[in-house]
């Protein structure tokens, strides 16, 4: 079945830095990669919709310079939470959708900002 | 208005019941409706699609679309201990395909 990775799983950072996360499909080419945050108990919300070779389309009410994207190969996106703040801890986890359009979800990271 | 909507539960049934989750979405141009399970700490898993009215049926799954109604249920039928997680209920946002709405989702317990 389609896999779709997440490095890293968790992570720790201190105010003000900045945290990279990686997407990766592992066995098929997603054009299309969707980045997702989760606070507890809440339902999943769509920040962006990553496109291989072009601009991320954000979501009303997402930073798009604070939260950068990029989906340099069919198989790769990145999200960087820029100069990141305790608010900005949360569940952050991508989709990646295969030619069928079915989104199959990455195992999420977990950033804790202190 | 939400724009889909969940009954958070916890719905909790006996081993080998029948559990029946539920979601209605206010969104009348959704084509696409998905149900996701996500077991606590983990990301979703994807357990059914359904894009036309009437019933899909998936080994024990059964999912049930109602557009008329905006209505989208799970039957989960001999409900087994592992089947206790949280079920999503996510519908395809009509102007772009992909784009998906998440319900908050049901917290479902199998006891035995």
């Amino acid at each position: 079945g389609a896999v779709v990775s997440q490095h890293p799983s968790r992570v720790i950072c201190k105010s003000g830095t900045s945290v990279k996360i990686e997407c990766r499909s592992l066995d098929f080419q997603a054009t299309t990669m969707f980045w997702y945050r989760q606070f507890p108990k809440q339902s999943l919300m769509l920040m962006a919709t990553s496109n291989e070779g072009s601009k991320a389309t954000y979501e009303q009410g997402v930073e798009k310079d604070k939260f950068l994207i990029n989906h340099a190969s069919l198989t790769l996106s990145t999200l960087t939470v820029t100069s990141a703040h305790p608010e900005d801890s949360s569940f952050y986890i991508c989709s990646a959708a295969d030619v069928a359009e079915t989104q199959y979800f990455g195992p999420g990271t977990r950033l804790l900002v202190l | 208005q939400k724009e889909v909507e969940q009954n958070s539960g916890p719905l909790s049934v006996p081993e080998g019941a029948i559990a029946s989750l539920n979601c209605t979405y206010s969104d009348r141009g959704s084509q696409s409706f998905f149900w996701y399970r996500q077991y606590s700490g983990k990301s979703p898993e994807l357990i059914m699609f359904i894009y036309s009215n009437g019933d899909k049926e998936d080994g024990r799954f059964t999912a049930q679309l109602n557009k008329a109604s905006q209505y989208v249920s799970l039957l989960i039928r001999d409900s087994q201990p592992s089947d206790s997680a949280t079920y999503l209920c996510a519908v395809d946002r009509g102007s772009t395909l992909g784009r998906l709405y998440f319900g908050r989702g049901t917290q479902l317990t199998v006891w035995p």
